[in-house]
């Protein structure tokens, strides 16, 4: 079945280090992605999307490159920040509205 | 801001006891999902209801149902509650993904977190 497997975390990184977090998945058809960001004590918000191969979401620094070739969705950022520390989830939406998400990813930043 | 509310914020309740969850989704949205997260972060999806009919059923026990009303707000109800329900309770609200609605996100609230004593 379909499915998105992410990183286990938790990540710790020191403040403006490299980001990546690695999503990759399998699924029938051409689904959307999706990265969600989780801030202590709310929930998930939307970050970056990509709805198509070789699109690039990006948001707030973070970018994600929607590659068919290799079923991937990698999520980068080039100078983290101690706010970024959060849980940040991978996810896909297939046409027949089924919606799958990853098992999320704890990042920390350290100052 | 998601537009998506959730009450109450907060639940405790005893075993064996029964807890209604209330979710509004955002303006204009028909499809609402409800999702548990446990201690361990990840995300359970329970049911999702398009436009008050039930459209998708995740891992969700029968002990808990949920409904969505005419005016769209939905409810999760939960009985004979145990330990183990003990969670953040999240809803969350879309258009519908089909015929172009699947480059749509969700938009979750900010969630009831349940404790079962």
């Amino acid at each position: 079945g379909d499915s998105v497997t992410q990183m286990e975390g938790p990540v710790t990184l020191s403040e403006e280090a490299f980001l990546t977090i690695n999503c990759t998945y399998t699924a029938t058809g051409y689904p959307s992605l999706f990265w969600y960001v989780q801030y202590p004590g709310e929930g998930l918000q939307l970050l970056l999307k990509a709805t198509k191969a070789d699109d690039k979401g990006s948001n707030k620094g973070f970018e994600a490159t929607y590659r068919k070739e290799t079923t991937s969705f990698h999520l980068e950022k080039g100078s983290v920040q101690v706010s970024d520390s959060a849980v940040y989830f991978c996810a896909l939406r297939r046409r027949d509205d089924k919606i799958i998400f990853g098992k999320g990813t704890r990042l920390h930043i350290l100052p | 801001d998601s537009g998506v509310t959730q009450t109450p914020k907060h639940l405790i309740t005893a075993t064996g006891q029964r807890v209604t969850l209330r979710c509004s989704p955002r303006s204009g949205d028909l499809s609402v999902y409800w999702y548990q997260q446990s201690l361990d972060q990840g995300l359970q999806f329970l049911i999702q209801y398009y436009n008050g009919e039930e459209r998708a059923k995740g891992n969700i026990l029968e002990r808990f149902s949920a409904q969505q009303f005419p005016d769209l707000h939905s409810e999760l109800n939960l009985s004979s509650l145990e330990l183990g329900d003990s969670a953040l309770y999240f809803c969350a609200s879309s258009v519908w993904g089909g015929t172009g609605g699947t480059n749509s996100p969700l938009h979750f609230g900010n969630g009831t977190r349940l404790t079962v004593t």
